[in-house]
């Protein structure tokens, strides 16, 4: 059974850097294919996609956020991290990290299963 | 980026009701395109993945269709507990966008 779990600060003050750290079980992020993704959602909004780290050590970023964030992996302790430097109060949501799978259409790709979320608010 | 448009941002409708929810992509995104549901205060869940292709467990009212540009979601029977706010997302280009959303209510 897959599951992953958010951890992290839940306040934040304005051009700190944010680190989360997401804690996974039931699959290897080694496993060709799979990867970890991060989304954010401020409340009553939309989902934001943040970025993704693929079994493989390649990374995308959301091009608007490219020079903020940097997402590393640790194996040896099935965690992912997220960094978000300088944080400002717009950035204030629930962030999600995701497990990525490949689907059936060639580069196809959906987030299977989501951590519980963790709220994240930017404030002095 | 690609701008990822849900309408309605919003719908009643009653059990038993057919719902159906469009996105559109603001260009071609091929077949890439997938469908979550996120109840209250809950993580989304993937439904529809690849525009068409039931996620294993979930239900068969629940379908997608569509292509390049223009992708609908529905429900064949609405039931309580689909109570839920619907989003669609783009992997077909970076960032791998999400729709505005759009909440169904009883």
């Amino acid at each position: 059974q897959i599951t992953l779990k958010e951890s992290g600060p839940t306040l934040v003050k304005p051009t700190q850097t944010l680190t989360l750290t997401c804690t996974f079980s039931g699959f290897s992020l080694s496993s060709r294919g799979v990867g970890v993704g991060w989304i954010r959602q401020p409340p009553g909004k939309a989902l934001e996609w943040l970025g993704i780290i693929y079994w493989d050590e390649s990374k995308r970023y959301s091009p608007s956020l490219d020079t903020r964030l940097t997402i590393t992996k640790d194996p040896s302790k099935n965690q992912v991290v997220l960094t978000m430097a300088y944080m400002n109060p717009v950035d204030t949501a629930t962030y999600y990290c995701a497990h990525r799978r490949p689907t059936l259409t060639y580069g196809g790709s959906a987030f299977d299963i989501w951590g519980q979320g963790t709220m994240v608010s930017v404030s002095s | 980026d690609i701008q990822m448009t849900q309408s309605p941002s919003s719908l009643s409708a009653s059990v038993g009701d057919r719902v159906t929810i469009s996105c559109q992509a603001s260009q071609d995104i091929n077949n890439y395109l997938n469908w979550y549901q996120q109840k209250p205060g809950k993580a989304p869940k993937l439904l529809i993945f690849d525009a068409s292709n039931l996620e294993t467990g979930v239900p068969s009212r629940f379908s997608g269709s569509g292509s390049e540009t223009d992708f609908t979601f529905t429900i064949s029977s609405l039931q309580p507990e689909d109570i839920a706010t619907y989003f669609c997302q783009q992997y077909d280009s970076l960032p791998f966008t999400f729709g505005g959303g759009t909440k169904v209510e009883i």
